[in-house]
C-alpha cells in the first residue's frame, strides 16, 4: 500500500524554537508539497518540490523553509516558531499534481505555545 | 486567477438521507483539472475523483455522483443514502494545466450524517 508517512502526529513546541515537520514516500514520485490547514480557510500551499534540491514557494511561504535532500523525503522547518503557526501540517506527493492529484500523509498538528 | 467556492460550511443530514455538496470554481483557462477529497476524522485526506474540462459526463461510484456542468462551473457531489461513515469534510479543487503544479482548494464542506 503507498503511503506518505509524517513523523508526528501531534507536537507541541515553544515560541522561538526550530521547528522540524518530516514527510516521506515511498512511491518515487518527484513532486511533494507541504500544506497547512486551518478553519475556515481550506488548504494553503506553503512549499512544493518537484526534485531533489529544488523546491518553488507556494501561496504562503514566510515564516516556513523546506529541504528535500532525498527524492524520499521532504522537510517542512519552522525557523522560529510562532504562535500563528498553530495549524495542520499537511504533506503531500504525486507524480503530477495538476493531472494526477495527491496522495497525502495522515498530518501533523502542531501547537506553538 | 483561480478560485474554488464551497459555500456550504457545515450539513447535518440524518442517515439515509441524500445530500449534495456544492462546488463552483472560476478560472481562465480552457483545460482544468477538477477534484474531490474526503477527509475523515482521522485527518488524512483522500482522492475521491478526478475530472478534465473536455469531459461533461456525470460519473457515479457507488452510492457517490458528480454532476459537471461547465455553463454554470459547478462541479457537484451528491451522496445517496447517506451512512454515518460518510461523516468527514470534503474539498473541492482544481488544478489548471498552464499553473505549474498550482493546485487550488476551497474551504471545505463538513458533512455530519446522523444515525
Amino acid at each position: 500500500d503507498v503511503k506518505v508517512t509524517q513523523s508526528s502526529r501531534y507536537l507541541v513546541k515553544r515560541t522561538g524554537e526550530k521547528v522540524f515537520l518530516e514527510c516521506v514516500q515511498d512511491m518515487d514520485h518527484e513532486n511533494m508539497f507541504w500544506y497547512r490547514q486551518d478553519p475556515g480557510l481550506g488548504l494553503r500551499l506553503i512549499y512544493f518540490s518537484y526534485d531533489v534540491k529544488m523546491k518553488e514557494k507556494g501561496d504562503i511561504p514566510e515564516g516556513y523553509s523546506v529541504s528535500r535532500e532525498k527524492k524520499e523525503r521532504f522537510s517542512l522547518i519552522l525557523e522560529s516558531a510562532s504562535t500563528n503557526q498553530t495549524s495542520m501540517y499537511l504533506c503531500a506527493s504525486s507524480l503530477s499534481a495538476t493531472f494526477y492529484g495527491y496522495t497525502f500523509g495522515s498530518g501533523t498538528r502542531l501547537t506553538v505555545v | 486567477a483561480q478560485k474554488v467556492t464551497q459555500a456550504q460550511t457545515e450539513i447535518s443530514v440524518v442517515e439515509k438521507e441524500d445530500v449534495t455538496l456544492d462546488c463552483v470554481y472560476e478560472t481562465r483557462d480552457t483545460t482544468y483539472y477538477l477534484f474531490w477529497y474526503k477527509q475523515p476524522p482521522s485527518g488524512e485526506l483522500v482522492f475521491l475523483i478526478r475530472r478534465n474540462s473536455f469531459d461533461e459526463q456525470n460519473e457515479i461510484s457507488g452510492r457517490y455522483s458528480w454532476n459537471f456542468q461547465k455553463s454554470t462551473s459547478s462541479f457537484n457531489f451528491t451522496i445517496t443514502a447517506s451512512q454515518v461513515v460518510d461523516s468527514a469534510v470534503y474539498f473541492c479543487a482544481l488544478s489548471e494545466k498552464g499553473g505549474y503544479q498550482k493546485v487550488t482548494f476551497g474551504t471545505g464542506t463538513k458533512l455530519q450524517v446522523i444515525p
